[in-house]
């Protein structure tokens, strides 16, 4: 079946340092990717999306890339602060399919002080 | 900022039992989710919620699960019979005409 995957579990930063966390999706229809965040004992909280006619999205001090010929994206968090400690979720919906989130297993973010 | 209500924070429950997680979406959103996070492991989409009718469910979802959104602000989730693997995090979700979706800090149901 469709699936939404992480390649490392744990990645571990600098403070200051930047990071990028990986993501790689199978289902070539998506149109539409976002990225959470996760922390300790709280819900998902959206950070950034992007959709499919997009190769590139910034945000403050986040980027999205999307490379559809590999079918891969990845969230580039610059000047990495402890604040971003979390769990980071990538997520994909088909096309029509936004009734429902197909969430990642997740990439915990560490911030070495 | 908006944002979506669960209750309670964590409930436990005896195997057998019938459990009722609450939540209160953002009020002028449309569509309601539930997902579910059991330890460890990705979010799972559970059922979705519009126009007061699900409108997809998954596997999980079974004849167990129920929703219901009883009056204009409430959205629960109920499990009719608990099991020891229902344990998990519930996180309820809601959104409005856009793709962005709000989710609740979650209810954590341990079934003992």
């Amino acid at each position: 079946g469709e699936s939404v995957g992480l390649h490392l579990p744990t990645l571990s930063v600098q403070e200051g340092d930047n990071s990028i966390i990986n993501c790689a999706y199978s289902n070539s229809a998506s149109d539409y990717f976002i990225w959470y965040k996760q922390e300790s004992g709280k819900g998902p909280q959206f950070i950034i999306d992007i959709r499919s006619n997009m190769d590139k999205r910034q945000g403050q001090r986040v980027t999205v890339l999307l490379n559809k010929t590999v079918k891969h994206l990845s969230l580039q968090i610059a000047a990495t602060q402890p604040g971003d400690s979390a769990v980071y979720f990538c997520a994909e919906i088909p096309p029509g399919g936004y009734q429902k989130v197909t969430f990642g297993t997740g990439t915990k973010l560490q911030v070495i002080p | 900022e908006p944002e979506v209500t669960q209750t309670p924070s964590h409930q436990v429950t005896q195997m057998g039992q019938e459990v009722i997680l609450r939540c209160v979406p953002i009020s002028n959103h449309l569509y309601f989710y539930w997902y579910r996070q059991i330890l460890g492991q990705k979010v799972e989409f559970l059922v979705s919620f519009y126009n007061n009718e699900i409108s997809e469910k998954s596997e999980i979802f079974d004849d167990q699960f129920s929703v219901e959104r009883p009056d204009g602000s409430n959205f629960t989730l109920k499990i009719r019979s608990t099991k020891l693997e229902d344990s998990a995090m519930y996180f309820c979700a809601s959104r409005g005409r856009h793709y962005g979706y709000t989710f609740g800090s979650g209810t954590r149901l341990t079934v003992v």
